[in-house]
């Protein structure tokens, strides 16, 4: 089992430009949910994707927009870069259990994104 | 969701037990303590969970006060692998949104 990955490893952008991160959930794993790290602070929720949906938000612009697919894979979207947009930008999985469990959310080892 | 506090930083001679603090004065009373670590460069990585009961398992232990206003999780035996950012966090579920806070750097020193 590959666990959670994540592509690109690196990107960097400019100011204004578009970019597109992507997650593969863990095997098994049915919810994606983004966060975003900036240096020296703790992951920041930005969404979670559960049945194609998006099921919970973080305080997060609309900038910032997802999609999950068929096969629970993920897309982070996040349009009009700004500098403060750098960061990294962690993905995790887990299975959701409709009764609120505590199946436990395995992160990816995350997209470094500089924005210049 | 509860807010936690934690000190910024600690030490520990490696071999030794790692004791990390957590205040959360706010929990209320359907809300689980959660534990992750981040080692540099890596994303997190779950540890424990408990709700009023201490757990123990292969990583660690969770000792919960009985007013569940604070806690600590315990590394019995600290190894240089261990030093890492470790969060605490308080929520009703592990698979929803995860508030993480400024979390405690542990430094595992030989």
């Amino acid at each position: 089992d590959a666990g959670v990955t994540q592509s690109p490893t690196h990107l960097i952008k400019t100011r204004g430009q578009q970019v597109t991160l992507r997650c593969s959930p863990k095997s098994g794993h049915d919810t994606v949910s983004w966060y975003q790290q900036a240096l020296g602070q703790g992951p920041q929720f930005i969404f979670q994707y559960y049945e194609e949906e998006e099921r919970q938000r973080g305080n997060f612009p609309d900038r910032f927009s997802g999609h999950q697919f068929p096969n629970y894979s993920s897309e982070l979207n996040v349009n009009a870069l700004l500098l403060g947009d750098s960061a990294l930008y962690l993905c995790a999985s887990s299975f959701l259990d409709p009764k609120g469990g505590h199946n436990e959310q395995f992160f990816g080892p995350g997209t470094r994104l500089t924005v210049l | 969701d509860a807010k936690t506090t934690q000190p910024p930083s600690m030490d520990c001679a490696e071999g030794r037990a790692a004791n990390l603090p957590c205040n959360h004065s706010t929990i209320s009373g359907n809300e689980y303590v959660y534990w992750y670590r981040q080692i540099h460069s890596q994303g997190p990585q779950y540890i424990i969970h408990g709700l009023k009961n201490n757990e123990t398992n292969e990583m660690a232990s969770l000792i919960i006060t009985e007013d569940r206003k604070s806690s600590t999780l315990i590394l019995p035996h600290a190894t240089l692998r261990d030093t890492a950012v470790y969060y605490c966090i308080v929520g009703s579920s592990n698979t929803g949104k995860l508030i993480f806070g400024q979390g405690t750097t542990l430094q595992v020193k030989p």
